[in-house]
């Protein structure tokens, strides 16, 4: 079965320090999606990619996150400078939006950041 | 706003003893309610999609149902192999592009 991959699995680093995530997707999908979850919040939408176009990031801080499709194979999620508050499992999930009725989408393993 | 609430947070169950989890949603339009299933470390594994009230989707012990305001999501005869979090999502008509709003999801527990 096809899989949405997510790299790495873990990560522990130290506040002030950047971290990047990597996400590819499911091939011939179309959109992709960054999710982060917590006990506190539940899974939370960051922000979304149709056709490698951002499509709305507004979940995302902006001032210390960035989300990019450099090629549609890839996906990243980057936090700079990393804060004690952003440790989470982070989540990339890709789908098939095609008009009408829009297919479901499918998740990775996460990400899971610890920032000391 | 779109708001999604799972009710119960937690349930504990004895292997064969039936039960269902809620999800009640309020949205504007429904374009779609999908349930999905997480296990420990793992990200959510898809379940079911439903789109129109009366609509319903069964596999193998579960079966989930929709109304205008709830589905639930019924497991019948569970084993411990359905431990596991189940949660909710729906997906508006107006909504640009596909997002989802997801429940905080319901912990089931079959004890053997």
């Amino acid at each position: 079965d096809a899989r949405v991959t997510q790299t790495p699995r873990h990560k522990v680093t130290e506040m002030g320090q950047e971290v990047t995530m990597r996400c590819q997707p499911i091939l011939g999908h179309n959109t992709v999606f960054w999710y982060r979850q917590t006990m506190m919040q539940g899974l939370e939408l960051l922000a979304y990619f149709r056709n490698r176009a951002p499509l709305d990031d507004s979940g995302m801080p902006k001032d210390r996150f960035s989300a990019e499709m450099p090629d549609a194979t890839l996906a990243t999620l980057k936090i700079q400078p990393s804060e004690p508050r952003d440790s989470a499992v982070y989540f990339c999930a890709s789908g098939l939006v095609l008009g009408g009725r829009n297919q479901p989408q499918h998740f990775g393993d996460g990400t899971r950041l610890s920032i000391l | 706003e779109d708001q999604v609430t799972q009710s119960p947070e937690a349930l504990r169950l004895q292997e064969g003893e039936s039960s269902s989890l809620n999800c009640s949603y309020t949205v504007s339009g429904l374009r779609g309610l999908f349930w999905y299933r997480q296990d420990p470390g793992k990200g959510p594994e898809f379940l079911f999609t439903l789109y129109s009230a009366g609509e319903e989707k069964e596999k193998e012990r579960l079966k989930a149902t929709l109304t205008k305001k709830e589905s639930f999501l019924h497991i019948t005869a569970p084993k411990p192999e359905d431990s596991a979090t189940y949660l909710c999502a729906v997906q508006a008509r107006e909504t640009s592009g596909s997002r989802l709003t997801f429940g905080e999801g319901t912990q089931l527990t079959v004890n053997p």
